[in-house]
């Protein structure tokens, strides 16, 4: 079936350090998004990036969008505390099912 | 603030009982998500609505079933709860336009079978 692929699975920072997850898929998506939560709190939606090459940014956050829109990327420059919480990426396809479909999300851990 | 939640948000039962989580939104949306949390899994889609009675199933749609008969409220229903189902449950509604914009969460429904 239609999934995606998130790595690291964890990672640990210390303060001040960048730190990127990225996705893949095996098939073109239609679009991607990308969600954080926090330690027992819900996903929270970021950004949604449907073009390809597409590239956005939201302070310390940049995300993009590959040429072939198969795979992305989150990068967050200079860490900080604020910044723990797992960060889940989720993709939809033009064909196939009609609903998000997550990638299993990056533990973020930022060592003060 | 999206207005959607989700009841009840803790619940301890026995294998073999019924289990129904109610998911309510106040705002009209179209599309409506059932997902399930477990450690190392992310989040996995059961069951979603696009309409009234309108309902398919997601990845790990088994031992579940849902209902949707008035746009507000999307049922989940565990007919015969397992130890495997114990699981941090979450309902999500699309905000977006169409079935491809972000979702809004709710807190999530935390249900243990013991």
């Amino acid at each position: 079936g239609q999934q995606v692929m998130q790595i690291p699975q964890y990672q640990h920072v210390q303060e001040g350090e960048d730190f990127t997850t990225y996705c893949n898929s095996s098939t073109t998506l239609s679009n991607i998004q990308w969600y954080k939560q926090r330690p027992g709190g819900h996903p929270v939606f970021l950004i949604q990036l449907v073009k390809s090459g597409e590239v956005k940014k939201q302070k310390r956050l940049t995300f993009q969008f590959g040429e072939a829109k198969k795979n992305s990327s989150l990068h967050i420059t200079a860490t900080q505390t604020t910044d723990v919480g797992t960060y889940f990426c989720a993709g939809i396809w033009d064909t196939g099912r009609r609903a998000l479909t997550f990638g299993s999300g990056t533990r973020l851990q930022v060592q003060p | 603030d999206a207005g959607i939640t989700q009841s009840p948000r803790h619940k301890v039962t026995e294998t073999g009982t019924p289990v129904t989580l109610r998911c309510h939104q106040t705002e009209n949306h179209r599309y409506m998500y059932w997902y399930r949390q477990d450690p190392g899994h992310g989040l996995r889609l059961i069951h979603y609505s696009y309409g009234v009675k309108d309902t398919d199933k997601g990845e790990v749609s088994d031992g579940y079933s849902v209902s949707r008969s008035k746009t507000e409220d999307f049922l989940l229903t565990l007919e015969s709860a397992t130890s495997s189902q114990t699981s941090v449950y979450f309902c999500a509604i699309s905000v977006g336009p169409g079935d491809t914009g972000e979702l809004f969460f709710g807190e999530g429904s935390r249900l243990t079978v013991l």
